[in-house]
């Protein structure tokens, strides 16, 4: 069964810094996707960013960056140039169907 | 992007009753919809995937009787806590594809608070 490991359950960082959640996953599969949700107070899930595994480019999207290492299973996501409304719980995702595979979450403090 | 909408996002119910959460995408439509479990500051836990037209497929530990799922529609999947006792209290989230085949992203409802007292 695939599973997705995070395995820091806080992180901190300085207002206008930059700050790297980890996540590893584990699959037999060759095809398949990559997800980091946000998930602010509210509860809303919100999509961060997506990578498809068969892809080799890193996907950006504005301040958020990934780094996809697929040999190693891991799918880190960078933060650039934080801001207080990124503060939520973040969840790395892994889909090779239809399931969807969460992480156990990582909260993320933004100091101002 | 593609709307999920959840309702009702808050339910507070007796001990021993039923509850219905609706789960409706607005804009297109989902042959298939999943329901996930959440407890405080914890992650989604998947209990089951409804699929239109037939039978819910639960994961392991979900007792299928207490969880009843139908999928009415194209559009609409229900979720019904049956005779609800206190540790059912969570936050129930729904979420669908927007394209078939299990690649897509999923879009998530807004989610229902259900308190059991």
């Amino acid at each position: 069964a695939q599973t997705v490991t995070q395995s820091q359950p806080e992180m901190s960082v300085q207002e206008a810094e930059t700050v790297t959640l980890s996540c590893t996953y584990d699959t037999s599969e060759s095809d398949y996707y990559l997800f980091w949700y946000k998930q602010p107070p509210s509860r809303q899930m919100i999509l961060v960013i997506r990578q498809e595994a068969y892809k080799q480019q890193n996907a950006t999207e504005n301040r958020f960056s990934v780094n996809f290492q697929k040999a190693a299973k891991s799918f880190s996501l960078k933060i650039s140039d934080s801001q207080l409304g990124d503060a939520a719980m973040y969840f790395c995702a892994y889909t090779g169907g239809n399931k969807l595979v969460f992480g156990a979450g990582t909260i993320l403090r933004v100091k101002s | 992007g593609a709307v999920v909408s959840q309702h009702p996002s808050r339910v507070i119910c007796k001990s021993g009753t039923s509850v219905k959460i609706e789960c409706r995408s607005l804009d297109f439509q989902a042959t298939t919809m999943f329901w996930y479990r959440q407890f405080p500051k914890q992650s989604l836990m998947l209990m089951a995937t409804s699929n239109e037209g037939s039978k819910a497929t639960y994961e392991q530990g979900v007792e299928k009787d207490k969880f009843l799922i139908n999928h009415a529609s194209l559009t609409l999947s229900t979720l019904t806590v049956t005779s609800a006792h206190p540790e059912d209290s969570s936050f129930y989230i729904c979420s669908a594809p927007q394209t078939s085949g299990g690649t897509g992203e999923l879009f998530f409802g807004e989610g229902s608070r259900l308190t059991v007292l």
